[in-house]
This record gives structure tokens, sequence and C-alpha cells, in this order.
């Protein structure tokens, strides 16, 4: 396992489609993070897992997105109903128990 | 809330000059911090954290940074960079109290080294 990866890497949608982004961890980590990152500015906690427990949320995380992670090893963000302002990079990371956070390539979403 | 400020989005600076990278938070509780580097086209790497100990913690490619409780700083130093130190580099703070374990970011500053 040579770290975190996502997929897909980019992906293009039209407005109000649905979009779900995958994010498989460091096999061994029990916690998992979401980030979003917008052009100029730092990534933004979007939501943690604690193996499949979904344990903090942001308030950035509208009724539009949702995720999950059933097994506690690979976890899916969806965004339903896309919106322009949705267009951002989404960043995967995973620690052990207060380890380090490690971080994916990233997913770049484009919605026109 | 915690907030991370870095004071410069761009820094360019000649190939062996010294650089610091400034960045300050804002916490009433204690905070583990970080650096984080991102290389073009790459993700996020960590450079260096702070959690506890001695203030003073250094990456093995000669960054380093100092926490100073005081004025709520954790600065990121190098006493001569590189061309391969351009990079895009984010300070991070972490409030461990209560148990949130996420990674509250600032900005970014963009270091450009030119030969």
């Amino acid at each position: 396992d040579t770290g975190v990866s996502q997929n897909p890497r980019h992906k293009i949608t039209k407005r109000g489609q649905n979009v779900t982004f995958r994010c498989d961890p460091i096999s061994e980590h029990n916690r998992l993070y979401w980030y979003r990152q917008t052009l100029g500015q730092g990534p933004e906690f979007l939501t943690y897992f604690q193996n499949e427990a979904q344990l903090e949320k942001s308030r950035l995380l509208s009724d539009r997105f949702s995720a999950e992670r059933p097994k506690g090893s690979f976890s899916t963000l969806e965004i339903q109903r896309t919106e322009q302002g949705d267009s951002a990079m989404y960043l995967c990371a995973s620690s052990a128990a207060w380890g380090e956070q490690f971080f994916g390539p990233g997913t770049r979403l484009t919605v026109l | 809330a915690q907030s991370v400020t870095q004071l410069d989005s761009q820094v360019p600076v000649f190939e062996e000059a010294p650089v610091e990278l400034r960045c300050n938070y804002s916490s009433s509780v204690s905070v583990y911090l970080f650096w984080y580097v991102q290389y073009p086209n790459q993700g996020l790497q960590l450079l260096l954290k702070y959690l506890s100990g001695s203030t003073l913690v250094e990456s093995i490619n000669g960054f380093e940074a100092e926490f100073n409780k005081s004025q709520t700083s954790f600065h990121l130093r190098k006493p001569s960079v590189h061309i391969s130190d351009t990079a895009e580099y984010f300070c991070a703070v972490r409030m461990p109290q209560g148990g949130s374990e996420k990674l509250v970011f600032g900005k970014g500053t963009k270091l450009t080294v030119n030969p």
C-alpha cells in the first residue's frame, strides 16, 4: 500500500447532476477525513470517520453532501444536484489513532 | 473557533537565501501545529509538527519552525533554500481538547525559489 488513493482524479459534470468520489485510505488507518480546497484557499474540513462511524461534520457539509464508510475501509463522498460553487478539489486523508494525516492526490471537480 | 493566518500569499526568493513563512493562529486552548507542503501537481505532505515539548521542531530537509505561545505563532524558516523548495506551504492547527481531529488550515504561502 503506497498511500491514500482517490478516484476519479478529475470529474467534469453539468449543474444539477450527482457525482460520487471514492477514497481508499492506507490499509491500517482507522480514521478517514474529507476536505475541500478551492482556488487560493487552504483545505477546509468536511467530515471525519473513525472506522465506519461518522464522528464529525462541518457546517460546510450541506444536505446535498453525503459521505459513507460502510465497512470501515474505503469511503465515498456524494454530491447531489451539483452547483457551480461545488467546483473544488476534494481531498481525502487517513490516519492511525492521533497520528499524522496522510493526504491523497485529490479529485478535482468542475461543475459547468 | 480557531483560525490560522498566513500573512504572505506569495514569497519569491533567490536560491541559497534564507526564508521565513509566517503563521499565526487564534485559539484559547492548547493546540497542535503543523506545516504541510504541496509540490506542483502533488498531494499535501507533512513537513513538520509541534505537539508538545521542545518549541523548536525541525524537518529532515532543513526547515524548522518555532512555537511561540505568547505570540501565537508558528513561523517556518530555512537558512538557505533550494530551487526544489518551490511549493505551496500550508500551516494548520488542531485542537486536541474535546476530541476534535479536524485540521484547520491557513490559506497557504506560495514559495518560489529563483536561480
